[in-house]
């Protein structure tokens, strides 16, 4: 059972640099959600998608995109990174049909230097 | 818009104590809540939950009661374990959380 399986784990990154964290549930969730958790603060959601095809901002989306191009894989791209961007991201998937409670992945520990 | 408050941390506690973690939450309508459980340097796993007024939701000795008059969902143990030391997050329906409140338990 993969449940919600993220890419890197870790990564350290230089300003300006772009990457890529990759995110893919193998549950058929048509919801997925972007997180970002900074030091000792709770989770601000940064995208969500409702189904392939379909997304939307969160409450702190600036610096980020995304895409849902399946219903298996939400990448979340930084395209020029900043220190503010220091951060832990989590994946999460949810099929509200089936019950409202989300499945969240291990988390990608990013730094920006 | 809809929120969730609860109390900050952190919390800390000998083995064997009594725990209450409050949360109070904003909403419209009746949302699901739930009790999300990050334990160091580990995701978030899905504590316990409650889908409508009254219900208890339950799980690891934790348990919570969604209180539609005080709109609240405290969670308690009562009995902590160092084991249970980890941040918790009240959250409810559309995946809007609490801040946490980080719980210390020392044996």
């Amino acid at each position: 059972n993969a449940g919600v399986t993220q890419t890197p784990k870790f990564r350290i990154l230089k300003i300006g640099q772009s990457m890529t964290l990759q995110c893919t549930q193998d549950m058929n969730h048509n919801y997925m959600y972007w997180y970002r958790q900074d030091p000792g603060m709770g989770l601000k959601l940064i995208y969500y998608s409702v189904g392939a095809g379909i997304t939307d901002k969160g409450e702190v989306p600036n610096g980020y995109n995304v895409s849902r191009s399946t219903t298996e894989d939400f990448p979340l791209r930084l395209e020029l990174a900043a220190p503010s961007q220091t951060s832990v991201y989590f994946c999460a998937s949810s099929r509200p049909g089936q019950g409202p409670e989300a499945f969240f992945g291990q988390g990608t520990r990013l730094t920006v230097v | 818009g809809d929120s969730v408050t609860q109390m900050e941390g952190p919390v800390t506690l000998s083995e064997e104590a009594f725990l209450t973690i409050n949360c109070t939450y904003t909403a419209t309508g009746y949302p699901s809540l739930f009790w999300y459980v990050q334990y160091p340097g580990e995701g978030l796993q899905l504590l316990l939950k409650a889908t409508k007024a009254d219900d208890k939701g339950s799980n690891k000795g934790f348990e919570a009661t969604y209180r539609k008059e005080t709109t609240s969902f405290h969670l308690e143990k009562g009995s902590v374990q160092v084991s249970d030391s980890a941040v918790y997050f009240c959250v409810c329906d559309k995946l809007i959380f609490g801040t946490g409140t980080r719980l210390q338990v020392f044996p």
